[in-house]
């Protein structure tokens, strides 16, 4: 059981924006800034996307973009494309012991 | 070209023990915190464990905590994770990946990840 808790799925057409939402608790998201966002298509490593709930790394589209409210972060995709399609998944920091925990996951289909 | 390379993955029976390694190379090891992840067939990514720059910090998921241990030798470029005990759960794939800033204690965005290793516990 995830403490990160993610949509199993959302799908848009090819120009619309989607958000996936990560809920968590006020000790861990609703507190620290240390949600990252990850890309995984199948068979292939994650590809960092968003860290510090809203900073892109290097080389990430425009498109993709962070933010956070309470105990919810949010990963929103505009000009959806073919490509995006595939798994995300979030992370933060939950306590000083564990360190971090990843959400379920969120499967994106582009229609 | 900054890359992670894991190895040590196998078949063992319930109660054994493997150790991973991940050889890293195209940056300045000691200078990032790095971290074990693993994925379950079918299932979603699992934190594991991490350990600092310097390898003076380490953390643990509970669902490993007293059985797996990390380490990194910086002389080396190259992080382990010894895992003992296994249990039928433990099997995934065990990827490592790199803490995105050059922060020694910076864990939480990881940039570059290997292709992983595959550890499979079963009699």
């Amino acid at each position: 059981q995830s403490a990160l808790t993610q949509p199993a799925s959302v799908s848009g057409s090819p120009g619309q924006s989607i958000t996936v939402s990560c809920t968590g608790t006020s000790s861990d998201v609703g507190t620290y800034d240390y949600v990252s966002w990850y890309q995984q298509h199948p068979g292939k490593a994650p590809k960092l996307m968003i860290y510090d709930v809203s900073n892109r790394p290097s080389g990430v589209s425009n498109r993709f973009s962070g933010s956070k409210s309470g105990n919810t972060a949010s990963l929103t995709i505009s000009g959806l494309q073919a490509e995006d399609e595939a798994d995300y998944y979030c992370s933060s920091y939950i306590s000083s012991d564990t360190l971090v925990v990843f959400g379920g996951g969120t499967k994106l289909t582009v229609l | 070209e900054v890359q992670l390379v894991e190895s040590g993955g196998g078949l063992v029976q319930p109660g054994g023990s493997l150790r991973l390694s991940c050889a890293a190379s195209g940056f300045i090891f000691s200078n990032y915190a790095l971290t074990w992840v693993r994925q379950a067939p079918g299932k979603g990514l699992e934190w594991v464990s991490a350990i600092s720059g310097s390898g003076g910090t380490t953390y643990y998921a509970d669902s490993v905590k007293g059985r797996f241990t990390i380490s990194r030798d910086n002389s080396k470029n190259t992080l382990y994770l010894q895992m003992n005990s296994l249990r039928a759960e433990d099997t995934a794939v065990y990827t490592c990946a790199k803490g995105y800033l050059e922060l020694g204690s910076y864990y939480y965005g990881m940039d570059v990840w290997g292709q992983g290793t595959t550890v499979t516990v079963s009699s």
